[in-house]
């Protein structure tokens, strides 16, 4: 399909993993992107993966791509309140940009 | 401390006004973009543009239109406003030479409502 895919809502308690999937379109895209939106804001760059890697971890973010299932992750250990909001994943490929349609991430205390 | 500044931050205003949505950048940034977004989250690019006098239409038809006369400056406006144009619109930019592991940069959005 022509859509980037992510499933729009996740719970979890405080202290938990939190995990948001994502699945992109393009194989031949060069970078992905995960982007926090906190109420009433722009969008936030949280971290990104080069397409020839596997993993990328960032202080509490982890990222994973699988390349032939076009699979990327965003594992956030130790989920707080302060981590809730919206995660868009994206995926960029010939100076385009294309985002999917947001994960609202509740953390219950 | 915001590079990309949108003002308002929040608008309501009658049917059939018009109104420009203000997007402004100090980074010397080529690319610049529109995006209206859903209640529902969800993000549609509306308008783009790849530098001065440049401009193209995104993938979401919009009755708004874009000017892009300097290079900092990219000004939405939209003739005559309707209830169905009431979103948020995020303006976003991206130096044209940078590796894409930069991203866009967002402003903070304005928050239409059309009554």
């Amino acid at each position: 399909g022509e859509d980037v895919e992510q499933s729009l809502f996740l719970s979890v308690r405080e202290g938990d993993s939190s995990v948001i999937n994502c699945t992109y379109t393009d194989s031949s895209s060069t970078y992905l992107y995960w982007y926090k939106q906190e109420p009433g804001a722009g969008l936030q760059l949280l971290t990104y993966i080069f397409s020839n890697m596997d993993m990328k971890q960032d202080q509490r973010l982890t990222v994973l791509l699988n390349k032939k299932d076009k699979h990327l992750s965003l594992r956030i250990a130790d989920t707080q309140t302060g981590d809730s909001a919206i995660y868009f994943c994206a995926e960029y490929n010939n100076n385009d940009m294309r985002f999917g349609a947001g994960t609202r991430l509740t953390v219950k205390p | 401390e915001a590079d990309i500044y949108q003002t308002p931050r929040y608008l309501v205003i009658g049917t059939g006004k018009k109104i420009t949505l203000e997007c402004s950048q100090t980074m010397g940034h080529d690319k610049m973009y529109w995006y209206q977004q859903d209640p529902g989250m969800e993000l549609h690019l509306i308008h783009y543009s790849y530098g001065v006098n440049s401009t193209e239409k995104g993938d979401l038809s919009s009755e708004s239109t874009v000017s892009r006369i300097r290079t900092e400056h990219f000004p939405l406006t939209l003739e005559s406003a309707r209830p169905s144009h009431t979103s948020q619109y995020l303006c976003a930019s991206k130096r044209g030479a940078a590796p894409p592991g930069y991203g866009y940069t967002f402003g903070s959005g304005t928050r239409l409502t059309v009554v």
